[in-house]
């Protein structure tokens, strides 16, 4: 089965970038979403198509993929940033998710 | 807006079944594909399957195969999961999400997600 490894953890000063990685097999001839997720509350998608940021995110969230991977890149981080981040793709028609990065500002 | 209002908790015991409603509001019901995801405590999301909610059409992971039936009401705006033979591994927040197209593909996505449903499977 396809497996999609992200790093378990992230630490970021206030202010500066963050960069996630999602790394799967040619993970860059396949489209590549990213969802993140506060304690307690539901996913919340923030870039889909690799790239692409839906309406409400802000522009600090930015998107990458190619070769093997994919990397979430939040630019001038805020303490409301903080949550978890799962990168997902889809192959052999079953949807799969990345193994989640924990992003600490501090 | 786009909302996906689901069930309540459901505590169930060891073999038994769970159906999860998922009722939708803010868009055409039937233009869009439905999917539904879970995620055991302290674990990363797991797809179940998804329906088309035009059609009816479903595809489930091969994982759940069997043990996953995904359903629709058209005149409810509702999706329903229900999930049978359950374990303790199945002890999980259950999630409904919208796919942008209605047969859903490689280049989809899910937004937004439903405020999800705990499941909880013990003796």
């Amino acid at each position: 089965s396809y497996e999609l490894a992200q790093p378990p953890s992230v630490s970021v000063s206030p202010g500066q970038t963050a960069r996630i990685t999602c790394s799967g097999d040619n993970l860059g001839k396949k489209y590549v979403c990213w969802y993140q997720q506060k304690p307690g509350q539901s996913p919340v998608l923030v870039i889909y198509q690799n790239n692409q940021r839906p309406s409400g995110i802000p522009e600090r969230f930015s998107g990458s993929n190619s070769g093997d991977t994919a990397t979430l890149t939040i630019s001038g981080t805020q303490t409301m940033d903080e949550a978890d981040y799962y990168c997902q793709a889809w192959d052999s028609s079953l949807y799969v998710f990345g193994t989640g990065t924990k992003v600490t500002v501090l | 807006q786009v909302q996906l209002v689901q069930s309540g908790a459901e505590v169930k015991k060891p073999g038994a079944s769970v159906k999860v409603s998922c009722k939708a509001s803010g868009y055409w019901f039937t233009n869009h594909a439905m999917h539904w995801v879970r995620q055991a405590p302290g674990q990363r999301l797991e797809w179940l399957g998804r329906i088309n909610a035009g059609n009816g059409d479903t595809k489930s992971s091969q994982k759940f195969q069997g043990r996953v039936t995904i359903t629709w009401d058209t005149s409810a705006n509702t999706v329903f999961m229900e999930l049978s033979s359950l374990t303790s591994e199945d002890t999980a927040i259950y999630y409904c999400a919208r796919d942008p197209f209605l047969a859903a593909a490689g280049n989809s996505w899910f937004d937004p997600w439903g405020q999800g449903t705990l499941v909880t499977v013990s003796s």
